[in-house]
């Protein structure tokens, strides 16, 4: 089975900083693809960013990118200068090769404050 | 407008009552998920189509719930027998046959159970 662990409820940021969202994955299949989506308070899901378990370096867009640590399983985000407009749910997602299912952690609500 | 359209977007049902709601997800898309989400939580996964097959059922999906994606197109998820702990957002994804894409999420339908 698989696992998505976000540990922090909710974080508050000022506005121009930086902020690590963190989440941790467990799985035992080698191949999988870990995503984060954005909720904003209008409900949809905005996605962000992709990193594939063979993937070399880390991966960015834009003001996010994401610190991956395979051996710690680890899959954290970092926006870098926080926007007013990055208050939101912010969900960390998994899928791995052997299945067809999308699963979420429990999410991690951001702050950002002027 | 090519992105994941959903209907209703709200719902508010008496406790008994059969509901249907639609997901017509990106045209070239095969893969359709479902899910549920509750207030403060993320996204449980419901069911997974691809194409017109049904491939994947949670645990989640109790026999009052079915799903359909009769033509590979378009889905629907119908509750039997609604009852108040069925009151949450369904959520439709659709993505492309990529491992590495994202799901594309529509706006969701509120489901009040009264």
């Amino acid at each position: 089975a698989q696992k998505i662990t976000q540990t922090q409820p909710g974080m508050f940021v000022q506005e121009k900083e930086a902020v690590t969202l963190d989440c941790t994955y467990d799985t035992s299949d080698p191949s999988y693809g870990l995503f984060w989506y954005k909720q904003p308070s209008s409900g949809e899901m905005i996605f962000l960013i992709y990193q594939g378990s063979y993937d070399q370096q880390n991966a960015t867009e834009g003001r996010y990118s994401l610190n991956f640590q395979k051996a710690r399983k680890s899959a954290n985000l970092v926006i870098s200068a926080s926007q007013l407009g990055d208050s939101a749910m912010y969900f960390c997602a998994m899928r791995v090769s052997s299945g067809y299912a999308l699963n979420f952690g429990k999410g991690t609500s951001l702050l950002v404050t002027p | 407008d090519t992105g994941v359209s959903q209907d209703p977007r709200h719902k508010i049902t008496k406790r008994g009552q059969n509901v249907t709601f639609r997901c017509d997800p990106i045209s070239e898309h095969n893969r359709l998920y479902w899910y549920r989400q509750t207030l403060g939580q993320g996204p449980e996964f419901l069911t997974y189509f691809q194409n017109e097959a049904q491939l994947e059922k949670s645990r989640l999906l109790s026999d009052r719930f079915s799903a359909e994606r009769p033509k590979g197109s378009f889905s629907t998820l119908e509750i039997q027998r609604t009852e108040q702990g069925d009151s949450a957002m369904y959520l439709c994804a659709s993505r492309s046959d990529r491992f590495d894409t994202e799901a594309f999420f529509g706006q969701g339908t509120r489901l009040t159970v009264v």
